[in-house]
């Protein structure tokens, strides 16, 4: 199983800053499979990015994921107040699909 | 419009079993992969089970082999979680989700509003 390690766990920055959050897996990928999640209070998760840096329809262009191997990145250029939230990647590339535990992005 | 639709979700008792269902509507069913996740409460995502367009193919969470089973009937649209031998660890809300390409893994593209199964006595 593809363990993933998010980091930090938890993120505080004021709005407008730069966000960067890593996912590093326990191997590396064959086909770039990792997807980036938005989780608010509340809500299910939504898409960000897939196939590591593939934006989903209508995900802003703050957001950026990049990586390769087993280190990748997802890039909030400028946050806004509805970015704070938890964020999560997610390999797909081998059964079983696994999930990192998550970054929690709060306000400073 | 996508739409996903879970019901099924209940309180149960431990050892005991229950149906999850996922009413999908708004795409071409049969094109795309589904798949369950789950939440504890409190906690983060946990991938459960996911089934090709077709049904010919099906993968599990290790930790799940054995006790759940994914399905779908393609004429009525529907997904299915058969979930048995239940646990308390297994109190979670239950996402359906759709990938997001019909023709390559896509992540979760879709997500349903969730089903909470509570397991206890």
């Amino acid at each position: 199983e593809i363990v993933l390690t998010q980091s930090p766990g938890t993120l505080s920055l004021s709005p407008g800053e730069r966000a960067t959050l890593s996912c590093r897996a326990s191997q590396t990928f064959s086909n770039n499979y990792l997807a980036w999640y938005q989780q608010k209070q509340g809500q299910a998760p939504s898409l960000l990015i897939y196939g590591a840096s593939n934006r989903a329809t209508g995900i802003p262009d703050r957001f950026s994921g990049s990586g390769s191997g087993t280190d990748f990145t997802l890039t909030i250029t400028r946050l806004e107040p509805e970015d704070f939230a938890v964020y999560y990647c997610q390999q797909y590339d081998e059964s079983p699909w696994t999930f990192g535990q998550g970054t929690k992005v709060e306000i400073k | 419009e996508v739409q996903l639709l879970e019901s099924g979700g209940g309180l149960v008792q431990p050892g005991g079993s229950l149906r999850l269902s996922c009413a999908a509507s708004g795409f071409t069913f049969s094109a795309y992969t589904m798949s369950w996740v789950r939440q504890a409460p409190g906690k983060g995502l946990e991938w459960v089970s996911a089934i090709t367009g077709s049904g010919d193919t099906t993968y599990h969470a290790d930790s799940l082999k054995g006790r759940f089973t994914i399905s779908r009937d393609n004429s009525e649209n529907k997904l299915y979680l058969q979930m048995s031998s239940l646990r308390a660890e297994d109190t979670a809300v239950y996402y359906c989700t759709r990938d997001l390409l019909y023709y390559d893994r896509g992540g979760h593209g879709k997500w349903g509003q969730g089903s909470l199964v509570t397991v206890s006595s």
